[in-house]
């Protein structure tokens, strides 16, 4: 089977850092995705890790360590626009497989 | 990138009834997916629409419940058929696309059809 796990809900303070997590047993392996969802709208793409590390963009980070089956996604300097679901996803196959996703919301 | 047109954005059904949702994308690609978003979760693949051959369906998810037509390499749609209430979420069709540097490559969605069955 296919496990994708994440916080369901996560609070913090605008102008903090959050890091959200993700565990994940699959089949197969070839990348981990991070996107972000408002209400009401498609997600959209945030990061893509294939290799083992970190990879920074602007006030997005993206961690992952294969071995463990781990990622995290890292947001500092929080806006109150980061209020939003963050969508953890594996690439089995050329199929993108969504974790259960976390629910953020940013307090001023 | 590629840009996908989804429809309709928003339905309301009645019960026992079929939608046929449309995803139009404006580059041809080899695969697309049509995933589920139930209400407050967070998205299921339904099947992959493959060209030139059926749909390929994940477990839970069948033909009859979910047909799915490929005609050509820009063009899918998926058919909610026999709706119940339980059939009330969000749809969305997403491709796969190559974007560029370091040979990572994302996924783009459709902006969604919200169906509601009463």
């Amino acid at each position: 089977g296919q496990n994708i796990d994440q916080p369901t809900e996560m609070t913090a303070t605008e102008g903090a850092i959050v890091q959200i997590n993700c565990t994940y047993q699959t089949s197969g392996f070839n990348g981990l995705f991070w996107y972000q969802q408002h209400a009401g709208e498609a997600p959209t793409f945030l990061s893509y890790n294939v290799l083992d590390g970190l990879e920074e963009k602007g006030r997005f980070s993206s961690f992952l360590s294969r071995s463990k089956g781990y990622s995290y996604l890292l947001l500092k300097e929080l806006q109150m626009k980061d209020s939003a679901s963050y969508l953890c996803a594996v690439i089995n196959t050329d199929k993108l497989i969504f974790g259960t996703g976390t629910r953020l919301q940013v307090f001023p | 990138s590629a840009v996908i047109s989804q429809k309709p954005s928003r339905d309301i059904c009645q019960r026992g009834t079929s939608l046929t949702i449309q995803c139009q994308v404006d580059s041809q690609v080899t695969m697309m997916f049509w995933y589920r978003q139930q209400p407050g979760q967070s998205l299921t693949l339904i099947a992959t629409a493959n060209q030139g051959s059926e749909a390929t369906y994940e477990s839970g998810f069948v033909i009859d419940k979910f047909p799915i037509s490929r005609p050509n390499l820009t063009f899918s749609t998926l058919t909610v058929s026999n709706m119940s209430p339980e059939d009330s979420s969000i749809y969305l069709c997403s491709v796969p696309l190559n974007q560029g540097e370091g040979g990572g490559y994302g996924y783009t969605f459709g902006s969604g059809t919200r169906l509601t069955v009463v």
